[in-house]
């Protein structure tokens, strides 16, 4: 079965650049989506479409995808933006998704 | 605006089968490629999808759990009900019903109802 592999956590300084990666085969070839959950609440999807942004969902998230590799990209990077994250694609009509990577901001 | 809510948390015992509920309102399950799925998470772990459907009635398991899953609609009630049997400890978690959307080839999840709390326990 199809697997994304994501980083477990990422550190960034307020204000800083925090990359996220989600790692699949082919992932080019598939859409990537990615969701931002905090604790106790239901996920929110932050990028669709490999790098399409939400309405509501501020400048500073964007997202890419080429090769076998997504990224999710937090620029200024906030302490409100500290969460967990996960990528999502889909594979013959499955949607899947990544481990998650727990983004701290200190 | 579009909602989807889960119905009620639910206690339920190994090897009985458990029923969810989504209600669905601000678009209708029967216009168009519109879709609604079901994502699973377990405490501390991440999502999981277990099944999803559209309004032409496609539908789509999860391979690992597919022969414990059933996913239906009733557009007259505007709910998506998910079927899971035989269940087990370890199905212990937070279900989630969420829209799927659709543009060309991609397909996201967007919005996502409350949760509901599922325990599976003797």
């Amino acid at each position: 079965s199809y697997e994304l592999i994501q980083p477990p956590s990422v550190s960034v300084s307020p204000g800083q650049t925090a990359s996220i990666t989600c790692s699949g085969d082919k992932l080019r070839d598939k859409f990537a989506s990615w969701y931002q959950q905090k604790p106790g609440q239901s996920p929110v999807l932050v990028i669709y479409r490999d790098d399409k942004r939400p309405s509501g969902i501020p400048e500073r998230f964007s997202g890419s995808n080429s090769g076998n590799t997504a990224t999710l990209t937090i620029s200024g990077t906030q302490p409100m933006d500290e969460a967990d994250y996960y990528c999502q694609a889909w594979d013959t009509s499955t949607a899947v998704f990544g481990g998650g990577t727990k983004l701290t901001v200190l | 605006q579009v909602t989807l809510k889960e119905s009620s948390p639910v206690l339920v015992k190994p090897t009985e089968t458990l029923t969810l509920t989504c209600i669905v309102s601000g678009f209708s399950l029967r216009n168009g490629r519109m879709g609604v799925g079901w994502i699973r998470q377990p405490p501390g772990k991440a999502l999981e999808c277990l099944a999803h459907i559209f309004s032409n009635d496609e539908k789509s398991y999860s391979t690992s759990l597919k022969s414990r899953l059933t996913i239906s609609e009733d557009t007259s009630k505007s709910q998506v009900v998910l079927t899971m049997t035989n269940m087990d400890p370890v199905d212990t978690g937070t279900y989630y019903c969420a829209q799927v959307r659709e543009l060309g080839a991609a397909n996201w999840f967007d919005p996502w109802g409350q949760g509901t709390l599922v325990i599976v326990s003797s």
